[in-house]
C-alpha cells in the first residue's frame, strides 16, 4: 500500500527564512504528487502538483517542489517565507491507475514576524 | 476549478444519534470523495462515490456506519450513524475534476460527539 511520510510535524521560522519541508512516499509505480495547504480557518487548497516532465515544479505564492524519483521524494521549498505562510502543509500521492489520494500527516508551519 | 459547499459547517451531537452531511458542487463531476480528518491527524479517505453506483469504501470503513448517497452529478451525502465520541472529526467532501486530475476540497464539517 502507498504511504506518505512528512518528516517535520511542526516548523517554526522567522520571516525571510528559507523553507524546506520533506515528503517521501513508498510506491514503485508511476505517481502523481501534490502539495496542499490549509490556512487557519480555511479549506484545503492545491499549492502545486507534479504529473510528468520537469521535476522542478512551481506553484502559487512562490512555492516550488522538486521530484527526485530515485529518492521517492517531493520536497517543498520557498526561499523566503512570510507571516502569511503560516498554515498546515500536506503532501499527497496518487497512483496514476487510481483516483485515490494518500496524504501525509501534515506539517504545521508557524512564521513569526 | 470547482466550488464545493458543505452543510452543516459544524455540529455537536449526542452519542447514538446520526448526522447527515451534505456536499454540493457548482459543476457536474464524476467522482466525489469523503475524507475524515481526526484531531491532529491527516486526511483519511472514507469512500469514493460515483453517481449511479454503490460507493466504494476503504478498509476500516463500512456502509452501515457511513452510508453515502450520490443522487446526481453535483450532490452527495455522508451519514455518520450511531455516533460515538471517536467519530468526532472533520469530514471533508472532495471532487475530482478529471481535467488536470486535481482534487478540490470542501470547507469541511466539524463534528463533535458528546
Amino acid at each position: 500500500a502507498q504511504s506518505v511520510s512528512q518528516h517535520n510535524h511542526h516548523v517554526i521560522l522567522s520571516e525571510a527564512a528559507s523553507l524546506e519541508l520533506g515528503c517521501n512516499y513508498s510506491y514503485g509505480g508511476t505517481v502523481n504528487l501534490f502539495w496542499y495547504v490549509q490556512y487557519p480557518g480555511q479549506h484545503l487548497q492545491l499549492l502545486l502538483k507534479y504529473f510528468s516532465g520537469d521535476p522542478l515544479v512551481k506553484g502559487i505564492k512562490g512555492f516550488e517542489a522538486e521530484f527526485i524519483k530515485s529518492k521517492f521524494s517531493f520536497n517543498l521549498r520557498k526561499p523566503s517565507v512570510q507571516w502569511s505562510d503560516t498554515a498546515e502543509y500536506f503532501c499527497a500521492v496518487r497512483d496514476t491507475g487510481f483516483q485515490k489520494l494518500v496524504f501525509g500527516t501534515g506539517t504545521r508551519l508557524l512564521v513569526s514576524p | 476549478s470547482a466550488v464545493i459547499s458543505q452543510k452543516p459547517s459544524r455540529d455537536i451531537c449526542q452519542r447514538g444519534t446520526s448526522l447527515t452531511i451534505q456536499c454540493q458542487v457548482d459543476s457536474q463531476v464524476t467522482m466525489m470523495f469523503w475524507y475524515r480528518q481526526q484531531p491532529g491527524q491527516s486526511l483519511t479517505l472514507i469512500a469514493t462515490a460515483n453517481q449511479g453506483s454503490e460507493a466504494t469504501y476503504e478498509s476500516g470503513f463500512v456502509i452501515d456506519k457511513f452510508p453515502i448517497s450520490r443522487p446526481n452529478l453535483t450532490f452527495s451525502t455522508l451519514t455518520v450513524s450511531n455516533m460515538s465520541p471517536e467519530d468526532s472529526s472533520i469530514y471533508l467532501c472532495s471532487v475530482d475534476t478529471s481535467v488536470g486530475y486535481e482534487q478540490y476540497f470542501g470547507p469541511g464539517t466539524r463534528l463533535t460527539v458528546t
